[in-house]
C-alpha cells in the first residue's frame, strides 16, 4: 500500500509563515490535493491538483509537489488557520491520506 | 449551494450490520463520483469507498472490502454504505463526499459526518 507522511505537529507565530510537508514515494509523479479540519468540523479542501486553490480558500494559501514531498504552505498565518492538515493522493486505486498535521498558531 | 446530508448511524453491536445515508442537493447527483470516508476518534481521515456517477463501479478500501458495499439511487439522490460484519475498529465519524472531477481524485465537498459506535 501506499504511504503518506506528515510531520505530527507544526507551530507558528501569527503573522509567521507556516510550512507543512507530506512525503511518499515519488509523490511528485501524482496530484496531491490539501484539506483543513478545525477541531469539531468536517474537513475543507483547501488545494488541489498540487497547487490549485478552490474559490474562497485565501492566498495566503500555496502548495508544491516535486520529488518525493508536497509542501502547504500558509503565509502571514492567523488564528483562525489554527486545524488539521491532510494531505492526500490517489494510488493504486486508493484515495490515501497522510496522518494529518494539527498547526498551532501560537 | 452543495449540501450533503449523512444519516443511519448509531450504535451497533460487533458482528451487526448498518446503513448510512447521504442525501446530496444542489448539484446534479447523478454527474458526479462519490466516495466515504471515515474518521475514528482523536484519529485521521481513512478513505472507504468509491463509486461511479451511475452505480456501476465501485472500489473499496482493503479493510472494508467485502464487508461494506457503496451504492447510490440517482434519482433520489441518496448515497449508500451497507456496513455488515461490523468489528470495534469500524467505530467512526463516516464522511460522505463528493469527487471534484479533474486529472486527479479529490473531494470538493464533505457532509458532517454520521457516527457509527461498535460495542456490545
Amino acid at each position: 500500500s501506499y504511504d503518506l507522511t506528515q510531520s505530527p505537529s507544526v507551530s507558528v507565530a501569527p503573522g509567521q509563515t507556516a510550512t507543512i510537508t507530506c512525503s511518499g514515494d515519488k509523490l511528485g509523479d501524482t496530484h496531491v490535493s490539501w484539506y483543513q479540519q478545525e477541531t469539531g468540523q468536517s474537513p475543507v479542501l483547501v488545494i488541489y491538483e498540487d497547487s490549485k486553490r478552490p474559490s474562497g480558500i485565501p492566498e495566503r494559501f500555496s502548495a508544491s509537489n516535486s520529488g518525493n514531498t508536497a509542501t502547504l504552505t500558509i503565509s502571514e498565518t492567523q488564528a483562525m488557520d489554527e486545524a488539521d492538515y491532510y494531505c492526500q493522493a490517489w494510488a493504486s486505486n486508493t484515495m490515501v491520506f497522510g496522518g494529518g498535521t494539527k498547526l498551532t498558531v501560537l | 449551494e452543495v449540501h450533503l446530508v449523512e444519516s443511519g448511524g448509531g450504535l451497533v453491536q460487533p458482528g451487526g450490520s448498518v446503513r448510512l445515508s447521504c442525501a446530496a442537493s444542489g448539484f446534479t447527483f447523478s454527474k458526479f463520483w462519490m466516495h466515504w470516508v471515515r474518521q475514528a476518534p482523536g484519529k485521521g481521515l481513512v478513505w472507504v469507498a468509491r463509486i461511479n456517477n451511475d452505480g456501476s463501479v465501485a472500489t473499496y478500501a482493503g479493510s472494508v472490502k467485502g464487508r461494506f458495499t457503496i451504492s447510490r439511487d440517482n434519482a433520489k439522490n441518496i448515497l449508500y454504505l451497507e456496513m455488515n460484519s461490523l468489528r470495534a475498529e469500524d467505530a467512526a465519524l463516516y464522511y460522505c463526499a463528493r469527487e471534484f472531477g479533474g486529472p486527479t481524485v479529490v473531494s470538493d465537498y464533505w457532509g458532517r459526518g454520521a457516527l457509527v459506535t461498535v460495542s456490545s
